[in-house]
């Protein structure tokens, strides 16, 4: 079972940011949070991971609340071609596999 | 660069048939290769992941198999398909931090 929660779907409009939840509860100590997109039809794409700081690469930026019980990955400015499933996936670092929930499908509209 | 290949693209078998599904990787030695299966309207399963040459770890059971002959090839078989084994099947490879998928494989079992 995936040990994250997310919203089912979100809108965005073209050019705003857009702020994905996700709710980990039972994170452990050593569960890094992850996140991954995956276009309709095509593999899923690494996004951003972080531990417990803020995270920030050309992407995305990944925000965990202090208690690590949740975080926010943020599109600063979506486009069009952002639209797609999002997981957010928690593991241990160098556990080698993914085990990937639901997901929230963003979808970006002009 | 690192590159995943997987082929064929897309697949329509009658049930009972045989399956042979490949997966190469270019550009990187000794990864961690990972067999998922999308089936449609659900999530990610990861079906078997490997550390090496020769070593397959099975998460679900199930009528499918998985063999790497070689560091860079991950092979997914089935003696006999089932309806229920239709579905997009994603090759990955990776190490500590991230995960790459291949293309995908659609498979539809009639």
């Amino acid at each position: 079972d995936a040990k994250t929660t997310q919203p089912t779907s979100m809108d965005c409009a073209e050019g705003r940011a857009a702020n994905l939840p996700c709710n980990h509860s039972t994170i452990s100590g050593n569960e890094y949070v992850y996140w991954y997109r995956q276009i309709h039809s095509q593999g899923p794409q690494y996004i951003i991971h972080g531990l417990k700081n803020n995270e920030t690469n050309e992407m995305a930026s990944l925000i965990i609340t202090e208690d690590r019980k949740s975080s926010t990955l943020i599109l600063p400015h979506a486009t069009l071609r952002d639209t797609a499933v999002y997981y957010c996936i928690v593991r241990v670092i160098g556990a080698g596999t993914l085990t990937f929930g639901k997901g929230t499908m963003l979808l970006v509209s002009p | 660069s690192q590159t995943i290949h997987q082929w064929p693209a897309t697949l329509v078998q009658p049930v009972g048939s045989p399956l042979s599904l490949e997966c190469t990787v270019e550009g990187t030695s000794n990864p961690n290769l990972y067999w998922y299966r999308q089936a449609a309207g659900r999530g990610l399963q990861l079906l078997f992941y490997s550390v090496g040459i020769g070593q397959i770890s099975s998460e679900v059971p199930q009528n499918l198999s998985a063999s790497r002959p070689q560091d860079r090839q991950f092979i997914l078989s089935s003696k006999k398909l089932l309806l229920s084994d239709s579905g997009f099947y994603l090759c990955a490879w990776g190490f500590t931090n991230e995960q790459f998928f291949g293309p995908g494989t659609r498979l539809t079992v009639l």
